[in-house]
């Protein structure tokens, strides 16, 4: 089985802050992506990271795949309260088929 | 209309209820998935369609039930549910070809009572 562990599981912070959050598994992953979900709403797909090393940029959101593709990180500068969600890691195994792992995701509530 | 489009958006039934929950993509995807989502769990693949072809069953109980008609409709079909089937029920849509991104519907919040 593999699995995807994410952390914090909570995360609660004031407007303007940095914060960072993880994605961690044993196995290797092709590709990892990552979603923001909002309350009474489906995950809504932010970024895929395919290469080792790959750190790719949206807006005040910065991503980053592991160089071993085992791990991830969402980095957010300056926080504001439209970031506010459930943001959900998952990844693209080794198993045959299109198959995603989901890990079990960070609640981010970002206060004004 | 576009995306990934899922009906009912909220389901009450009793146990001894059949249902159906619909999820229909406008995206020209050609593999479609059911997903579980139950609090504080993390998101359970339930199966997944390539070319309207079943190719995955995640031990899901029988009393869950897909049909996928085309490459653009998947149905659930649901009888003799059990409470702790209450969930968000999320359909998605994919590509078959480099990394499988998912775009998700809106789902269907169910509770079986």
């Amino acid at each position: 089985t593999q699995l995807l562990e994410q952390s914090p599981q909570f995360l609660s912070i004031q407007e303007g802050e940095n914060l960072t959050v993880y994605c961690n598994s044993s196995s290797v992953f092709s590709s990892l992506q990552w979603y923001r979900q909002e309350p009474g709403e489906g995950p809504v797909l932010l970024v895929t990271v395919v290469t080792g090393g790959e750190v790719k940029k949206l807006k005040r959101l910065t991503f980053q795949f592991g160089d071993a593709r085992k791990d991830s990180s969402l980095h957010i500068t300056a926080a504001q309260p439209g970031d506010t969600g459930l943001y959900l890691c998952a990844g693209d195994g080794q198993k045959a088929g299109n198959m995603l792992t989901f890990g079990g995701g960070t609640r981010l509530m970002v206060k004004p | 209309e576009t995306g990934v489009t899922q009906t009912p958006r909220h389901l009450v039934m009793g146990m001894t209820n059949k249902k159906s929950l619909k999820c229909e993509q406008h995206l020209g995807h050609n593999a479609m998935y059911w997903y579980k989502q139950s609090a504080k769990k993390p998101l359970e693949l339930m199966f997944v369609y390539n070319f309207k072809e079943q190719t995955e069953n995640n031990s899901v109980p029988s009393r869950f039930s897909p049909e996928c008609p085309n490459s653009s409709h998947l149905f659930l079909h649901l009888h003799t549910l059990q409470p702790e089937d209450s969930a968000l029920y999320l359909c998605a849509s994919s590509q078959l070809r480099g990394a499988t991104e998912a775009f998700f519907g809106q789902g269907t919040r169910l509770t079986v009572v």
